[in-house]
């Protein structure tokens, strides 16, 4: 799986909008972005995935740069909840079936 | 919802005991992994586990652990003969499909304290 590098911590108010980055300059054509968390204590947890198109749920939201060499999870509107360790993880269509995590980015939320 | 569960919670061992950490899958998935995250570090990948066999391991993944799926529903991990290395948080994860779109669904987690 190729390389993802994010920001080690963020930190952002409660009820603003949280943009978390993801660099990702060797993706390859095959590859899918996926965003998965763990909220303290908790077991990893998925956010949202996406491929060449903007991607939005429930959860979030996922903007892909047209290069696809970039990406970034947006929180529309971040509540104390959302304080987590972010991931971002490419996964190739037909690769291994593991998901490596990096470090991730430490989203703190202030009140 | 549909989630994975795990038992026990917390599993306090001593070095050398055999531990086994069971998991209940979500029904309808076909593939199922084990991870774990030492305290402080990166969650590792262990193994997968697909059609009643391995399918992938890591280095970490030798011949103290072993998977099984005793029977349609539970999942288990056992450890021979613990170390103190051994200690940290065990999840395990499912899923219906894989490669690029699948979605890991994972458990809340057993932690594996070894004395």
């Amino acid at each position: 799986d190729a390389k993802t590098t994010q920001p080690n911590s963020m930190e952002s108010n409660e009820e603003e909008p949280v943009h978390l980055p993801c660099n990702h300059s060797t993706i390859s054509g095959t590859d899918y972005i996926h965003w998965y968390r763990q909220l303290p204590s908790q077991g990893p947890e998925y956010v949202i995935h996406g491929l060449t198109s903007n991607v939005n749920n429930r959860m979030a939201s996922l903007a892909i740069a047209e290069d696809r060499k970039s990406s970034t999870l947006i929180l529309h509107r971040a509540t104390l909840r959302d304080a987590a360790v972010y991931y971002c993880i490419l996964r190739d269509v037909g690769g291994a079936q593991k998901l490596v995590f990096g470090q991730g980015t430490r989203l703190t939320i202030n009140p | 919802e549909p989630e994975v569960t795990q038992t026990p919670s917390h599993q306090v061992t001593q070095m050398g005991q055999e531990v086994i950490l069971r998991c209940v899958p979500i029904s309808n998935h076909l593939y199922f992994y084990w991870y774990r995250q030492i305290l402080g570090q990166k969650v590792e990948f262990l193994v997968s586990f697909y059609n009643n066999e391995i399918s992938e391991k890591s280095e970490i993944f030798d011949d103290q652990f072993s998977v099984e799926r005793p029977d349609g529903s539970n999942f288990t991990l056992k450890i021979r003969s613990t170390k103190l290395e051994d200690s940290a948080m065990y999840f395990c994860a499912s899923s219906w499909e894989r490669g690029g779109t699948d979605t890991q669904y994972f458990g809340p987690g057993t932690r594996l304290t070894v004395l």
